[in-house]
């Protein structure tokens, strides 16, 4: 799907532990998203990046942190993960400003 | 804070129908208003986007129109087939461009 990965697919883990998701793109574009997806909510920008190194908060971006030390690359950390943060995340990529692509998603499952 | 609401929640259409999902915003930026396409299980897709100074837009089954007066723009969809189903999203830029999605209507097209 357009060039981007998401790894894992599927994670269950404890409360209080640090979870880290990558995503992965071979578009070698400018702009990296992390969303979550829950329902009644819609998808909620959590993180964005706007270049290597270069990030900014989204709406819900409390409790979670980013990295981009590569293009190619954008991680997403919970640092102790917690029920609340039992959701889907999606990974997007765009050469502009708003999200063209979608990656196939991550569902986490914290217990 | 954009603010973006979207209805109806779901929808059921007969074959061959128009399907008809409307989304409202709050604060207007000279940016694309795009409506995206999810099946289960994967991220959404980008289905169609219009600009502000546009009216309305067409292609193929798929219409957007836009009302910039009323804050308003909907998505309808020509002779829905079995394959359209799946859940819609409406999107508006905010600040800095980054989208607000509204909650997403899942629609049903029956035989």
């Amino acid at each position: 799907d357009a060039g981007i990965t998401q790894s894992p697919r599927h994670k269950v883990t404890e409360t209080g532990t640090p979870v880290t998701l990558r995503c992965h793109q071979t578009e070698n574009h400018r702009y990296m998203y992390w969303y979550r997806q829950d329902p009644g909510h819609g998808l909620r920008l959590i993180h964005y990046s706007y270049g290597v190194k270069d990030t900014d908060k989204g709406e819900v971006s409390d409790g979670y942190s980013v990295s981009r030390s590569k293009t190619e690359d954008f991680l997403l950390t919970l640092e102790s993960a917690t029920s609340s943060q039992t959701s889907v995340y999606f990974c997007a990529i765009s050469p502009r400003e708003s999200p063209l692509h979608f990656g196939n998603g991550t569902r986490l499952t914290v217990t | 804070q954009q603010q973006v609401k979207q209805s109806p929640q779901s929808l059921i259409v007969q074959k061959g129908g128009i399907s008809i999902i409307n989304c409202a915003y709050e604060n207007t930026a000279f940016d694309y208003f795009p409506w995206y396409q999810q099946f289960p299980g994967k991220g959404p897709a980008l289905l169609i986007a219009i600009r502000p100074d546009v009216s309305e837009k067409k292609e193929g089954r798929f219409t957007i129109s836009f009302n910039k007066s009323a804050k308003q723009f909907s998505l309808h969809i020509m002779d829905s087939q079995p394959g359209d189903s799946a859940t819609y999203f409406c999107a508006a830029p905010g600040t800095a461009s980054k989208l607000t999605f509204g909650t997403g209507t899942r629609l049903q097209v029956t035989l």
